[in-house]
């Protein structure tokens, strides 16, 4: 089957760090573009970042920019968020998604809660 | 304040066709693709139209979308009450170089 699967999600306290993982199956993932989205509580979605195939091209919305990493491993299927020096405002379910040829997500997960607070 | 702007509800009886648009720029729908994803309550965004105006299999061919200029819009004809769920429209914006969502349209069936 086709999917991604995130996890690691959590409660982390407001300048904290957190490391989201997104498994990927039944397809090539070294392939494909990859992308992180958001949402927080009762919110709208929000892109965050992006990667391109051997990882060497990046983009971040400029809300993350300096405190999120994405990153991949082609070799694990593997996609990850380093997230440092949380915010309050970071709280959301955060979403691993597959892009198609245009760059744009069409295959997403189920989601993993990131809840900053003390 | 999203860039891509959609009216934050719309509604219909069963049966009706509904509209919903989305508005932006030459930054981003007017010079990019525009995508639209559905988001039943509890649940993960799913891809409803790619590339302005395809639909992925296994879209009914009651859901259509359609780009003019810097705008673009969701049509749903013969409304279901299945069809209750958060719209978001989605364009690249060569400015922020970055992906930018709609503030989503929440539809609901009378």
């Amino acid at each position: 089957e086709v999917q991604v699967v995130e996890s690691g999600g959590g409660l982390v306290q407001p300048g904290g760090s957190l490391r989201l993982s997104c498994a990927a199956s039944g397809f090539i993932f070294s392939s494909y573009w990859m992308n992180w989205v958001r949402q927080a509580p009762g919110k709208g979605l929000e892109w965050v970042a992006n990667i391109n195939q051997d990882g060497s091209e990046k983009y971040y919305v400029d809300s993350v920019k300096g405190r999120f990493t994405i990153s991949r491993d082609n070799a694990k299927n593997s996609l990850s968020l380093q997230m440092n020096s949380l915010r309050a405002e970071d709280t959301a379910i955060y979403y691993c998604a597959r892009s198609d040829s245009s760059n744009y997500p069409t295959l997403w997960g189920q989601g993993t809660m990131v809840t900053v607070s003390s | 304040q999203s860039v891509l702007t959609q009216p934050p509800s719309a509604s219909g009886t069963p049966g009706q066709r509904v509209t919903i648009s989305c508005s932006g720029s030459s930054s981003n729908i007017g010079n990019n693709y525009v995508y639209w994803y559905r988001q039943l309550p509890g649940t993960a965004p799913k891809l409803l139209i790619y590339r302005n105006n395809q639909r992925p299999s296994g879209v009914p061919d009651r859901f259509s979308g359609s780009k003019s200029g810097t705008s673009a819009s969701l049509a749903i004809s013969g409304l279901r009450s299945e069809d209750e769920a958060d719209y978001y429209c989605a364009a690249w914006d060569d400015s922020l170089s970055g992906l930018e969502f709609g503030g989503g349209t929440k539809l609901t069936v009378l």
